[in-house]
């Protein structure tokens, strides 16, 4: 089955820690996006890229690394930097830029 | 610059009710406009999509229909059920450049 995958779907950390989220994609899309949804609210873009080797900056990178050595693949490090890590952040993909995006099922980051 | 907006929730419904939810934009172009639905715990899913003026989206029973006149691309459905119960978004993306811009989202509640 094709889809995106995110994993774990809870994960736990202590302030200060750096922690990295992993999205892979099998559904061969040159796209990939991650967002940050907090309760009540909408998606707020973190970071993109457009294709393998490439990624820009969102709405709210600050705190926030990602790579792209792999089309299939693109992690997301929320460092010690970002302020309020505690959210729900999902990755999506898309066949091109600005295509309907498709959505992994999300991960639960919790900063204590 | 663009942006869209969508009527606040919660919205709570009785089963079989007729269901609205309104979202109006704002874009310099033509832009592709999108419904996306989030079940509880989960990523977003792509519910329906209009490319251009006067175009209808349909899917499950819900439709929407891109109003160039009133910028507008409302949901509706006829008959709603409690497994409906979500949260709904509203997207553009431009043609101009390759992000998608989300509305904040409308919580659906139906009751039995």
């Amino acid at each position: 089955d094709g889809g995106i995958t995110q994993s774990p779907k809870y994960l736990f950390r202590k302030e200060g820690q750096n922690v990295t989220l992993s999205c892979e994609q099998n559904l061969n899309h040159d796209a990939m996006y991650w967002y940050r949804q907090d309760p009540g609210q909408g998606l707020r873009l973190i970071y993109y890229s457009q294709i393998v080797n490439d990624f820009q900056k969102g709405d709210i990178a600050e705190g926030y690394s990602v790579s792209r050595e792999k089309k299939e693949s693109f992690p997301l490090t929320v460092t010690s930097a970002q302020k309020n890590p505690t959210a729900f952040y999902l990755c999506a993909s898309s066949i091109e830029a600005g295509y309907e995006q498709y959505f992994g099922p999300g991960t639960r980051l919790t900063v204590t | 610059g663009d942006s869209v907006t969508q009527m606040e929730g919660p919205v709570t419904l009785s089963e079989e009710a007729f269901l609205t939810i309104n979202c109006t934009y704002t874009a310099t172009g033509y832009p592709s406009l999108f419904w996306y639905v989030q079940y509880p715990g989960e990523g977003l899913q792509l519910l329906l999509k209009a490319t251009k003026a006067d175009d209808k989206g349909s899917n499950k029973g819900f439709e929407a229909t891109y109003r160039k006149e009133t910028t507008s691309f409302h949901l509706e459905k006829g008959s709603v059920q409690v497994s409906d119960s979500a949260v709904y978004f509203c997207a553009l993306k431009e043609t101009s450049y390759d992000k998608v811009i989300f509305g904040p989202g409308t919580s659906l509640s139906v009751i039995p």
